[in-house]
């Protein structure tokens, strides 16, 4: 059964860091991975979608790397600013249609 | 182009009452997905709609709720008779192709809160 583990999940930095979210898997076969963002009452926004056979995907100051073989993947916010403020959530396709969640960081960037 | 709608956006029941959520895909797609978030724990799959088929429904957790997707356009998820432990976060999501490629889309949620 596949499982998905966040670390952290709370992050509180200061406007302008750069800062790393991290997400692992215990079940290496998956189809891809996703990053997404919540906003508070809001639905789910896909940020990045990685490929397995993918090893990173970039999309202006985040950049999202994938390394399946060990389960693990890294989300990377550039400068980051305080709109960057919402829950991320990785995700893994590993059947045939679903995805499995992990319960999320949730990034607080002060001005 | 319209994003996925739900509604409604919060319901509020009593135990044993029944609830009936709704979800608005994004035009033209096949896939059609519910989710539940309940407090503390991380999303969870519930089932999968291909135009009106249930493709896969292993993660509805019992049989008093009840998804259909009639003519393959919007679907409803029921929930009869409401439990405590239904309360939580119903997301929707749809997808032109099998999210083995393709992203999924998702709704803004209905709050169900079950006292």
């Amino acid at each position: 059964k596949q499982e998905v583990t966040q670390i952290p999940a709370a992050l509180s930095v200061p406007e302008g860091e750069n800062l790393v979210l991290n997400c692992s898997f215990t079940d290496s076969a998956i189809y891809n991975l996703q990053w997404f963002r919540q906003d508070p009452g809001k639905g789910l926004t896909s940020l990045l979608l990685i490929q397995s056979s993918q090893r990173e995907q970039t999309s202006g100051r985040l950049n999202a790397s994938l390394d399946k073989s060990s389960g693990r993947s890294t989300l990377y916010i550039a400068a980051s600013q305080p709109g960057d403020s919402a829950t991320y959530l990785c995700a893994v396709t590993s059947g045939y249609s679903t995805l499995t969640f992990g319960k999320g960081t949730m990034l607080l960037v002060s001005p | 182009e319209a994003g996925v709608t739900q509604f409604p956006s919060h319901s509020v029941i009593e135990k044993g009452q029944t609830v009936t959520l709704r979800c608005d895909p994004i035009s033209g797609h096949d896939n059609l997905y519910w989710y539940r978030r309940v407090m503390g724990k991380e999303i969870k799959f519930l089932l999968h709609f291909v135009k009106e088929s249930k493709q896969d429904e292993s993660g509805m957790p019992n049989n008093r709720f009840l998804a259909e997707r009639t003519g393959g356009t919007y679907s409803t998820l029921k929930v009869q008779p409401a439990e405590l432990e239904d309360s939580g976060v119903y997301f929707c999501a749809s997808s032109r192709q099998l999210a083995s490629t393709d992203t999924q889309y998702f709704g803004p949620g209905t709050r169900l809160t079950v006292l």
